[in-house]
């Protein structure tokens, strides 16, 4: 069965600064692989997800995420963060018959 | 207009008692699901429907009734609330029926206390 776990509880980041959220995964084959972004009292909202192909995905909202097999890491990257970006976040292993496994989440939290 | 819709938000109840949870989503969506998130943000798949269909059912106790009386309505009942159902429940849909690859879109989450 996959596994996958974020190192980071909790980040903060000044506004216009760089982010980068870690994932790490556990899976014999190729995964899926997923982000989500959960703001307070809202639904997970899909960033972007990667099944094949270029292992660099572009998402949503100025989001990308590098699949990088070697490492079994999928981490989230945005070069310039806004104080909306403030949320929680969420990554997910899935496979085809296997259930999508997510990870905790990691809190992002934005300063001016 | 709220795609996936959930009520209550927030739910408080004894133990024992028997509640119900709704879902709405109006995207036409063929499949609909509901997931349990625990203290620890663990979030994991309980039931899937598509097409009023169960598709997935993971290891949940069968306390937990989903029902579906059409595919824009997919509702969660518990008997017998028990502490350690006290979690947070997210309903969502997708377009198709793979769960594994169609996006997902979530509802707000009712968070369920049990005392």
């Amino acid at each position: 069965a996959q596994s996958v776990t974020q190192p980071d509880i909790h980040i903060t980041v000044s506004e216009g600064a760089s982010l980068e959220l870690r994932c790490n995964y556990s899976y014999g084959a190729t995964p899926y692989l997923f982000w989500y972004v959960q703001s307070p009292g809202q639904g997970l909202q899909l960033l972007l997800k990667y099944f094949s192909g270029d292992t660099l995905v572009q998402g949503i909202k100025g989001f990308e995420a590098e699949f990088k097999r070697s490492q079994s890491s999928f981490n989230l990257r945005k070069p310039s963060v806004h104080w909306s970006d403030a949320a929680e976040y969420f990554c997910a292993v899935g496979a085809r018959y296997q259930k999508v496994t997510f990870g905790t989440g990691t809190k992002l939290q934005v300063i001016p | 207009d709220t795609a996936v819709s959930q009520t209550p938000k927030y739910l408080v109840t004894q133990m024992g008692n028997d509640k119900s949870i709704k879902c709405e989503q109006n995207l036409g969506h063929d499949t609909m699901y509901w997931y349990k998130q625990d203290s620890k943000k663990f979030l994991k798949i309980m039931f899937s429907y598509n097409n009023k269909e169960l598709i997935i059912n993971e290891t949940v106790p069968n306390r937990f009734s989903p029902k579906s009386p059409d595919k824009a309505h997919l509702n969660l009942h518990i008997n017998s609330l028990e502490l350690g159902d006290s979690a947070v429940y997210f309903c969502a849909s997708s377009q198709g029926g793979d769960y594994h690859t169609d996006t997902q879109y979530f509802g707000p989450g009712t968070r369920l206390t049990v005392l």
